[in-house]
């Protein structure tokens, strides 16, 4: 099954840039989706299709995606933005088509 | 405003079911699929499966084939998710979430969550 890789943590100071990377097989050919999860919270979609952003989320969140690597990055980054985050892709490069989450980063702001 | 609300916490004894529900309001029911997704405590999103609202297609993640059945009353605008032989490693929240598609497929609205905890 496909595998998404994150890195457990990032540590950035406020107003500083945030990019949490997510790796996959030739992910630079699937679409990717970025979720932030605050504790006790639902997922929030961020970031979907690579790079575009729903309605009410801040431009300081944009993303991209070439290669094996998938990139989140939160620009000009506040205390507010602590949180999870979780990169997302469908698979349907196998028989078994499924929605595939990444391992997740925490953020913390210093 | 789209809203998904879902059932109250559940305690549940191993071997048994659980039927989680989420009623969907301020758009469409029908037009949309309705993901399903659990997080065990401290750990990361696992997504289960997918269900289409008009007709009833479903898609199971292989680790749940033949443990989760995915249904809906279109009348009442909700989704169920059923899980049977519960053991403890299934206690987690469960979330249903809309699924829009553009170049893939996301989910762009999801409830607030349901506990179900498996214990004897």
């Amino acid at each position: 099954s496909y595998v998404l890789t994150q890195p457990p943590s990032v540590s950035v100071a406020p107003g500083q840039t945030a990019r949490i990377t997510c790796g996959g097989n030739n992910i630079g050919s699937k679409s990717v989706h970025w979720y932030q999860q605050k504790p006790g919270q639902a997922p929030v979609l961020v970031v979907y299709d690579d790079s575009d952003r729903p309605s009410g989320i801040p431009e300081r969140f944009s993303g991209s995606n070439s290669g094996n690597t998938a990139t989140l990055t939160i620009s000009r980054v506040e205390a507010g933005d602590e949180a999870d985050y979780y990169c997302q892709v469908w698979d349907s490069s196998s028989a078994h088509r499924e929605n595939v989450f990444g391992t997740g980063t925490k953020v913390t702001v210093l | 405003q789209v809203q998904l609300v879902q059932s109250g916490a559940e305690v549940k004894k191993p071997g048994a079911s659980v039927k989680v529900s989420c009623k969907a309001s301020g758009y469409t029911f029908t037009s949309y699929d309705i993901n399903w997704v659990r997080q065990a405590t401290g750990q990361g999103l696992e997504w289960m499966g997918w269900m289409n609202p008009n007709s009833g297609n479903t898609g199971y993640a292989q680790k749940f084939q033949g443990r989760v059945t995915m249904t809906r009353n279109t009348s009442i605008s909700t989704a169920y998710m059923e899980l049977s032989s519960l053991r403890s490693e299934d206690t987690a929240v469960y979330y249903c979430a809309r699924a829009d598609y553009g170049s893939g497929s996301y989910s762009d609205y999801w409830g607030q969550g349901t506990l179900v905890t498996v214990s004897s």
